[in-house]
């Protein structure tokens, strides 16, 4: 069984200080974890995926995060938050071995708010 | 290439109406995926394909709503009869292999009045 807590379910920043979304996961195999993005009526697109690789992920748009095994954490971060951020952001979790397809369990979601 | 593709992006209609909810996934993906996206629930799968054949409709509600794939190229989504706490957003999502990444559609938002 896999599942994925969001911490925070609103966080708000100033434009130009860091961002940092908060994910811990719960899985029975070795995980993909992927952080995705939704834009007020939009789809989700994908900002960063890990994938046993390097356990430090850079995205798209300046965000990434660390897959810390230790901790089950896969925080996300931006050193410099702009405008265009503001968003729903999605952490998510799937179990590589579990023999079929790719069963993704979403977060809850976190929103982001940016302040000018 | 054009990305996951979805039709309407948005649906308005009575209870007890019929919705058809249509997808074209990536050219050359194997994988489709029916999403659910609520404020009580938050993302939920429905259902998804495998070269064209469901294979786990685990998450479909109840026997209102139904999907085929006639083809690689094309999905869609029906529920029948509609009601009102069938309104959300349907995300259709497709990927290359069972084990790689989802790419999502924008989504059709559905109220049923």
């Amino acid at each position: 069984a896999q599942s994925v807590t969001q911490l925070d379910s609103h966080v708000s920043v100033s434009e130009g200080t860091p961002v940092l979304l908060r994910c811990n996961y719960s899985s029975s195999y070795s995980p993909s974890l992927f952080w995705y993005v939704q834009h007020p009526n939009k789809g989700l697109q994908l900002l960063l995926k890990y994938t046993s690789a390097a356990t430090l992920v850079k995205g798209i748009n300046g965000f990434e995060a660390e897959f810390k095994k230790s901790e089950t954490s896969f925080h996300l971060t931006k050193p410099s938050a702009h405008m265009s951020d503001a968003a729903e952001y999605f952490c998510v979790v799937s179990d590589r071995d579990s023999g079929s397809a790719r069963q993704l369990t979403f977060g809850s979601g976190t929103q982001l708010t940016v302040l000018p | 290439d054009a990305g996951v593709i979805q039709s309407p992006r948005h649906e308005v209609t009575e209870m007890g109406q019929e919705v058809t909810l249509r997808c074209k996934p990536i050219s050359g993906h194997d994988y489709l995926f029916w999403y659910r996206q609520t404020m009580m629930r938050g993302l939920e799968l429905l259902i998804y394909f495998n070269n064209n054949v469901p294979i786990d409709d685990s998450g479909m509600p109840e026997d209102r709503f139904s999907a085929k794939m006639p083809n690689a190229s094309f999905s869609t989504l029906k529920i029948q009869p509609s009601e009102p706490r069938d309104s959300a957003v349907y995300f259709c999502a497709s990927s290359l292999g069972a084990a790689d990444t989802q790419y999502f559609g924008p989504g059709t938002r559905l109220t049923v009045l």
